[in-house]
């Protein structure tokens, strides 16, 4: 069955990088576009970037200056590192698949917070 | 980029219809879709293209829209149902999300 699953650091200090790391099973990476989304605490979901089947990536204007998502197919991962990390950082972040049209699975998500 | 816009929160009595609504500030077509978030827990498709039941999702579930101008609509409302509800678009990157209405049960 179709799974994601997120990991990663959950402290990480102010100015320092993120590196997340996403693990998937049950589909292919060159068959899907996987896509990070994440969450402040009590606030709402913000689209981060996504890396299509084909390898291209696309990034939240918001976030390109810091943002980077990789792949490693032969492991079934897709990797997140986001540099110069601020307290307003500090959320749940989700890597999912977009099926058909909309995002079908989530990961279920890694906490980060920012703080020294 | 697209916005989208969503009431903050709803209240409804259980068993009633409820209607929880999108409105975007350029059309999306039909590229709009439905996620309900339980507390500490990921968002879960409900509702894809506008219109189209996700698989495993209960029938009192629908979505209707196009454009500008989207619902989603439980009818019946059961006690399981009480979550946030968030839209999101895939018409243009990047994709949005709308903020979200809260769920509460009379």
């Amino acid at each position: 069955q179709v799974q994601l699953k997120e990991s990663g650091p959950g402290l990480v200090q102010p100015s320092q990088t993120l590196s997340l790391t996403c693990t998937v099973s049950g589909f292919s990476l060159t068959s899907y576009n996987v896509h990070w989304v994440r969450q402040p605490p009590g606030k709402g979901l913000e689209w981060m970037g996504v890396i299509w089947s084909g390898e291209n990536t696309y990034y939240n204007s918001a976030l390109k200056p810091r943002l980077s998502i990789s792949r490693d197919t032969s492991k079934s991962q897709v990797f997140l590192t986001m540099n110069s990390l601020q307290t307003e950082d500090t959320g749940i972040y989700y890597c999912n698949r977009r099926g058909t049209e909309a995002f079908d699975y989530w990961g279920q998500g890694v906490m980060v917070a920012v703080s020294s | 980029d697209t916005v989208l816009t969503q009431s903050p929160a709803l209240a409804v009595s259980l068993g009633q219809r409820v209607t929880i609504s999108c409105r975007t500030n350029k059309s999306v077509s039909t590229y709009m879709h439905w996620y309900q978030q339980k507390s500490g827990q990921q968002p879960k498709l409900l509702i894809y293209s506008a219109s189209n039941l996700e698989s495993g999702v209960p029938s009192r579930f629908s979505g209707s829209g196009s454009g500008t101008d989207f619902t989603l609509t439980i009818d019946p409302v059961e006690a399981d149902d009480i979550a946030n509800y968030y839209c999101q678009q895939s018409n243009e990157v990047p994709l949005t999300f709308g903020s979200g209405t809260k769920l509460e049960i009379k």
